[in-house]
């Protein structure tokens, strides 16, 4: 089983060049989110959906752009890098909270991104 | 909007040690969620407290929710350096939906001999 799945796990970028980040689960999770974290911010949330289809933003969004084309992969987009945006970004996915389910979050194995 | 907040956000303590992590939240929720995070490496969840007064153990860690409080806490018992890493909170918004969970900002805790 392999969870969530998050490639590439490195990449260095320079200044204003683009790339994709893809997340995968097999869980059939309804929920899937884009953290990034940074020395002493904990994990912030730039995007995340509820759905095939659906995205919206979160506390950090500029920068970024998200695709949930298939409910198994959440795409994170940057469109022109900055070194701003070097960070270690997490994917994870989740249920709902329908029914008597809760929202416990299961984590890929992040991807460390440098911008030059 | 929902705001929580761990304290300390860094702790060393000795081996064999008891200490608390406290996680206080600023509105009403009866879901929170616990993870522990090693050094270079992901999030993995530790537990799940769904309702007031809900404690759960696994090893040397105990951690119970106060729904009333707005506060849970993390109690580490005869700390061994195996428990060194970054332990987060995370609260979810009653039962709204589609609000997303909200961290705590993490308390790194370092375990000396």
């Amino acid at each position: 089983n392999a969870g969530v799945t998050q490639t590439p796990k490195f990449r260095v970028l320079k200044t204003g060049q683009s790339m994709t980040l893809l997340c995968a689960q097999d869980m059939n999770h309804e929920y899937m989110y884009w953290y990034r974290q940074d020395p002493g911010m904990g994990l912030r949330l730039i995007h995340y959906s509820v759905g095939e289809g659906t995205t919206a933003k979160g506390e950090v969004p500029d920068g970024y752009n998200v695709s949930r084309l298939k409910k198994q992969n959440f795409l994170l987009g940057l469109e022109s890098a900055a070194p701003s945006q070097t960070s270690v970004y997490f994917c994870a996915s989740s249920y709902s909270s329908a029914g008597l389910r809760f929202r416990e979050l299961f984590f890929g194995e992040g991807s460390r991104l440098t911008v030059l | 909007e929902l705001k929580v907040e761990q304290n300390p956000l860094f702790l060393s303590m000795q081996e064999g040690k008891n200490y608390t992590i406290y996680c206080n939240y600023s509105t009403t929720s009866d879901r929170l969620y616990w993870y522990r995070q090693d050094p270079g490496k992901s999030l993995e969840s530790l537990f799940v407290l769904l309702s007031n007064g809900a404690v759960k153990q696994e090893g040397r860690l105990m951690a119970s929710l106060d729904t009333k409080a707005r506060l849970s806490t993390l109690h580490i018992t005869a700390a061994v350096h195996d428990l060194s890493a970054t332990y987060f909170c995370a609260v979810e918004l009653g039962n709204s939906g589609n609000t997303p969970l909200v961290f705590g900002k993490g308390t790194r805790l370092s375990v000396i001999a």
